[in-house]
């Protein structure tokens, strides 16, 4: 069975840094792309950027509104992924979510999410 | 960045019934949208891909259709386990982007 389990989420300064963590099993980590995902209360999911897999030298993208700020890395021997969050605001107060991308040749979706962490910018 | 302006944002319907869930681009996305459907206290889980394709283990209740910048997401015969909040999501360029949602309810 698939697996993804977030943790790290928690109560932060604004100006502070934060790592998130997304534990996998059940499948082939370095095989996949993996994304980062966020919503903030009431408001709707954000992509916040993912890493390549092996094929694709694990590499990575990032939206605008956290590149520069947020790092992506993964741990392929572990099979971890691992968010880096710097410079926090109130407004990435959020629950995170991790993703396993599915990429095809016309494709692309997500199609394992874990179950979230919450994390609240707040002095 | 592609925008994705879905509608409406909320809808109440009755056990039974058809609703339909409509996501705009603001420019041609080709086909490249998804949608999701999340439960309350839940994540978010894959539903339609590649526009009318059904994801696994999914109800054949639910059917994807659209082109270009105008899709759509019917529920047909309306179950009380369909009360979510619905987005859909562009996924031909970066960032991928989704829709602000649709909550649904069940009258």
């Amino acid at each position: 069975e698939v697996k993804l389990v977030e943790s790290g989420g928690g109560l932060v300064q604004p100006g502070g840094s934060l790592r998130l963590s997304c534990a996998t099993s059940g499948f082939t980590f370095t095989d996949y792309y993996m994304s980062w995902v966020r919503q903030p209360p009431g408001k709707a999911l954000e992509w916040l950027g993912f890493i390549r897999n092996k094929a694709n030298g694990y590499t990575t993208e990032y939206s605008a509104s956290v590149k520069g700020r947020f790092t992506i890395s993964r741990d392929n021997s572990q099979s971890i992924l691992y968010l880096q969050m710097n410079t926090l605001r109130a407004e990435d107060s959020a629950t995170y979510y991790c993703a396993r991308d599915i990429s095809g040749s016309s494709t692309w979706y997500f199609d394992v999410w874990g179950a979230g962490t919450t994390v609240t910018v707040s002095s | 960045d592609i925008q994705m302006t879905q509608s409406p944002a909320s809808l109440s319907a009755s056990v039974g019934e058809t609703v339909t869930i409509t996501c705009g681009a603001s420019e041609n996305i080709y086909g490249a949208l998804n949608w999701y459907q999340r439960k309350q206290g839940k994540s978010p889980q894959l539903l339609i891909y590649g526009a009318t394709n059904l994801a696994d283990g999914m109800s054949s209740r639910f059917s994807g259709s659209g082109s270009g910048r105008q899709y759509s997401l019917k529920i047909s015969s309306l179950h009380p386990d369909d009360v979510a909040t619905y987005y859909c999501q562009n996924v031909l360029i970066t960032p991928w982007t989704f829709g602000g949602g649709t909550k649904l309810e069940i009258k």
